[in-house]
């Protein structure tokens, strides 16, 4: 079993639209929680993180963590073209001092004008 | 992105050569990571460092070997180039709590 499970899509939705990522996790000893967003042809860059269950919003961007279930989620509102990317959750946990970052494997997420 | 080079941006070499990747970094990081990303697996951790000459492995770290004789450089070294190692390869700078930051990638490809 994986670390961090997520569905890897593809997802396709018309603009406007809200979407809904998420991923799972089985490790309780991570403690920060994030989403990367990745453009074709581009690295990661860091879009939302977290370390406590509940709500985080950032503009049309909403982070849940719900660690009882070890779940989360990241909701995009009013959802547009630019949108269009690969998104990674992502957790820490510290190894020998080391912060070291498991990824799911990505929701590739199209958003159709 | 800001702080961190990688370089070469693409490579296509044969099977069996040495090739050599450079990850710099202008932010004086004390933690490097090489990534290799390939479809259906994700990112996946090859090597990564926490200061000048101190490495360790990875999850997927056979056929990989590392050096860092500087804070601001990190190198990856494929010994002999395999099929199986074509791939994207990233390398991240930390130095904060939480998160990394990427590379643009060196696209990878072996012939």
């Amino acid at each position: 079993q994986k670390e961090v499970e997520q569905d890897p899509g593809p997802l396709s939705v018309p603009e406007g639209a809200i979407v809904s990522l998420n991923c799972t996790y089985s490790n309780s000893a991570f403690q920060y929680f994030m989403w990367y967003r990745q453009y074709s042809r581009k690295g990661p860059e860091l879009l939302m993180y977290t370390y406590s269950s509940g709500n985080k919003e950032d503009g049309r961007f909403t982070a849940q963590v719900d660690k009882s279930s070890k779940y989360i989620s990241l909701f995009i509102r009013d959802s547009q073209p630019s949108d269009s990317a690969t998104y990674l959750c992502a957790m820490t946990y510290i190894i020998q001092g080391a912060q070291k970052l498991v990824f799911g494997q990505g929701t590739r997420l199209t958003i159709n004008p | 992105d800001a702080g961190i080079t990688q370089s070469p941006r693409h490579k296509v070499t044969e099977t069996g050569t040495p090739v050599t990747l450079r990850c710099h970094q202008t932010e004086n990081h004390r933690y490097m990571y090489w990534y290799r990303q390939d479809p259906g697996h994700g990112l996946r951790l090859i090597h990564y460092s926490y200061g000048v000459k101190d490495t360790d492995k990875g999850e997927v770290s056979d056929g990989y070997s590392v050096s860092r004789s500087k804070t601001e450089d990190f190198l990856l070294t494929l010994e002999s180039a395999t099929s199986s190692q074509t791939s994207v390869y990233f390398c991240a700078i930390s130095g904060q709590t939480y998160g990394y930051t990427f590379g643009s990638g060196t696209r990878l490809t072996v012939v």
